[in-house]
């Protein structure tokens, strides 16, 4: 089936270590691709997307994400984290028309930062 | 606050009945998501709205139904209720139509239905 997959569900890191969360798709063709963070008792917000050009995308606190087509992926970085960045993590893909017109999240990965 | 709010925020109900959960966009917005999030399904997109008109389907029961009304607040009614509809329910809206647009997400109704 076609679907987003995050492999690590539960990450723990300690501050200011490196952060790389992954996400591979199985679409084909064009997809747009986008990372979501929910942090505790907040609302689901956009860290970055990726719709075309470069491949590195710069997002919010300094989030970056590196679309790789040949891979299907699109991971999450952080060079450094921080508490605050304790949240859950979405992977969603807009995939090509053919599988519908919709936004797909994978199943979420849940960021404790240890201080 | 992403100006999406939801209404209420839990609800409590036994199988077999009906709720209608209620969404109201940012000011300015014409788009309205719904998306159900379960621990075994995940996220998953429900269906959408765009100036009162259904726009995109997604994986929605059909014991469940949507609509936009004319100043844009948007309800989700689920009937004839089973334990697994059990979940957090989010609501977002985007200026536009089109899927590309930024989604601004509300906190969530919870549903408990036991």
């Amino acid at each position: 089936a076609q679907s987003v997959s995050q492999h690590n569900h539960h990450v723990i890191l300690s501050e200011a270590a490196s952060l790389e969360l992954g996400c591979n798709y199985s679409y084909g063709g064009t997809v747009n691709l986008f990372w979501y963070v929910q942090y505790p008792g907040q609302h689901l917000q956009l860290l970055l997307k990726y719709f075309s050009g470069d491949p590195l995308v710069k997002g919010i606190k300094g989030f970056e994400a590196e679309f790789i087509k040949s891979k299907f992926s699109f991971n999450l970085r952080k060079p450094s984290v921080q508490w605050s960045d304790t949240a859950e993590y979405f992977c969603a893909v807009i995939p090509t028309m053919e599988y519908g017109n919709k936004l797909v999240f994978g199943a979420g990965t849940i960021l404790r930062v240890k201080s | 606050d992403s100006g999406v709010t939801q209404t209420p925020k839990h609800l409590i109900t036994a199988t077999g009945q009906r709720v209608t959960l209620r969404c109201s966009p940012r000011s300015g917005d014409l788009s309205v998501y719904w998306y159900q999030q379960s621990l075994d399904q995940g996220l998953q997109f429900l269906i959408q709205y765009y100036n009162g008109e259904e726009r995109a389907k997604g994986n929605i029961l059909e014991r469940f139904s949507a609509q936009q009304f004319p100043d844009l607040h948007s309800e989700l009614n689920l009937s004839s209720l089973e334990l697994g509809d059990s979940a957090l329910y989010f609501c977002a809206s985007s200026v536009g139509g089109s899927l590309y647009n930024e989604q601004f997400f509300g906190p969530g109704t919870r549903l408990t239905v036991l």
